[in-house]
């Protein structure tokens, strides 16, 4: 079954606004990673948290992990058109498999 | 970086009929890749752990006569899917292991599958 859950499904805004995706999971995870996803295309991996950190950042992208809410936010800020495509957070324990959530899409209107 | 390829990107064939798509890690030994299926506007399904030189571990409610996996080597991974049927329409994308132990996935470009 699929682990995360995410929110909002559908997300538009105007570029240069900041973006906000939150992603929920049931079980305990040794990680939480992000992965944005163009249409048609294979996944690429954006960021990837451990359980025993807060906050991570990767140039305009912020992670936050709250593992007593199981809950983690990705923000893009200052979003560009190019950041157009859909935003899936995965969850692993161990070194096994990846169960996805079933991602955001975000459209970046000019 | 590390780089997955698959082939072919895109096929369409005729019901009861069987394709075959290859997964290749490039320039990194993949000794394990994974294999999703993708329905339009949905998320990722993992259908199967492919494990190089061994069977591949097949998801709950996957059929494995039907979705033949072979990991001969440690850069290819296949996926056969056998008298393939309209319902098998779908994308397929494989994903490897970053080789750089990031804990992150490295993931193909993806096939798109058309049973006719």
């Amino acid at each position: 079954s699929q682990q995360g859950e995410e929110d909002p499904q559908a997300l538009s805004i105007q570029e240069g606004e900041n973006a906000t995706m939150n992603c929920s999971y049931k079980t305990s995870i040794n990680n939480l990673q992000w992965y944005r996803q163009n249409s048609g295309r294979g996944l690429v991996h954006l960021i990837l948290i451990r359980s025993n950190e807060r906050e991570k950042h990767s140039g305009r992208l912020r992670v936050t992990l709250d593992t007593s809410k199981k809950s983690s936010s990705l923000l893009i800020t200052a979003s560009r058109a190019a950041d157009t495509a859909s935003y899936f957070c995965a969850t692993g324990k161990g070194a096994q498999k990846l169960v996805f959530g079933q991602g955001t899409r975000l459209t970046i209107n000019p | 970086g590390a780089v997955v390829s698959q082939h072919p990107s895109r096929v369409i064939c005729k019901s009861g009929t069987s394709v075959k798509i290859e997964c290749r890690s490039l320039d990194f030994q993949a000794t394990t890749m994974f294999w999703y299926r993708q329905f339009p506007k949905q998320s990722l399904m993992l259908m199967a752990t492919s494990n190089e030189g061994s069977k591949a571990t097949y998801e709950q409610g996957v059929e494995k006569d039907k979705f033949l996996i072979n990991h001969a080597s440690l850069t290819l991974s296949t996926l056969t899917v056998t008298s393939a049927h309209p319902e098998d329409s779908s994308f397929y994308i494989c994903s490897a292991r970053a080789p750089q132990g990031t804990g992150g996935r490295v993931f193909g470009p993806g096939t798109r599958l058309t049973v006719l």
